[in-house]
């Protein structure tokens, strides 16, 4: 079984402040990707990698930023955290771009 | 750009009878790849099944789904609904867009009663 681990699991913010969710896998998988679930929305992609030191944007990118330091690392960055950036958060990878994809735990992201 | 549309809202049915899930896709791409993933309460979306041939049933855990390209749809079924079948479903395509993964739906919530 494939997996993908989040940390943390849930935390509270300031707005205007910074925040870092990080996402590990140790599945070998180039892709990773970071997604937002709010209802009424499902989940939307923020950012993807397919590669090492490369990221690129995804549907809503806009106030997030993406790092993949290595294949097995992949955070995703809220420099100035906002109210609307209330949501869960949830890590995904995959071997290729029409494979499947394995989802981490999520993080529950409240800003307050 | 790619879309995907899912039944909306929530489904409430009676344990035991069948259900049907729908879902229609939009895409330019000859070859998309069609998903279902199901995500239990405080649980992480997981996949449930996935198809890119035309016109062929795929099963698993007692569901099953045929991808029909000539109507753009991806229908989720079952004949007989247990409350552990409780959860909220995604339908996703991989389309002309491959490279950045997949769209999903927004999702149904399935509510199975005694």
């Amino acid at each position: 079984e494939a997996a993908v681990t989040q940390s943390p699991r849930s935390k509270v913010a300031v707005t205007g402040g910074k925040v870092t969710l990080s996402c590990h896998q140790t599945n070998n998988h180039d892709y990773m990707y970071w997604y937002r679930q709010d209802t009424g929305h499902g989940l939307r992609l923020i950012h993807y990698s397919y590669v090492a030191d490369s990221t690129e944007k995804g549907d809503i990118p806009d106030g997030y930023k993406a790092s993949r330091p290595s294949q097995e690392n992949f955070s995703l960055i809220l420099e100035l955290a906002s109210l609307s950036q209330t949501a869960v958060y949830f890590c995904a990878s995959s071997s290729g771009v029409q494979d499947t994809q394995y989802f981490g735990p999520g993080t529950r992201l409240l800003v307050l | 750009g790619d879309s995907v549309t899912q039944t909306e809202g929530l489904v409430t049915l009676t344990e035991g009878l069948p259900v049907m899930l729908n879902c229609t896709y939009q895409t330019i791409y000859s070859n998309p790849f069609l998903f279902w993933y199901v995500q239990h309460l405080n649980e992480s979306p997981r996949l449930l099944l996935k198809s890119f041939t035309d016109n062929k049933r795929t099963e698993h855990q007692g569901f099953h789904a045929t991808l029909h390209k000539s109507s753009s749809s991806f229908h989720l079924q079952k004949s007989s609904a247990q409350l552990s079948d409780s959860a909220l479903y995604y339908c996703a395509l991989s389309g002309w867009n491959y490279a950045q993964g997949l769209t999903f739906g927004l999702g149904t919530r399935v509510s199975v009663f005694p």
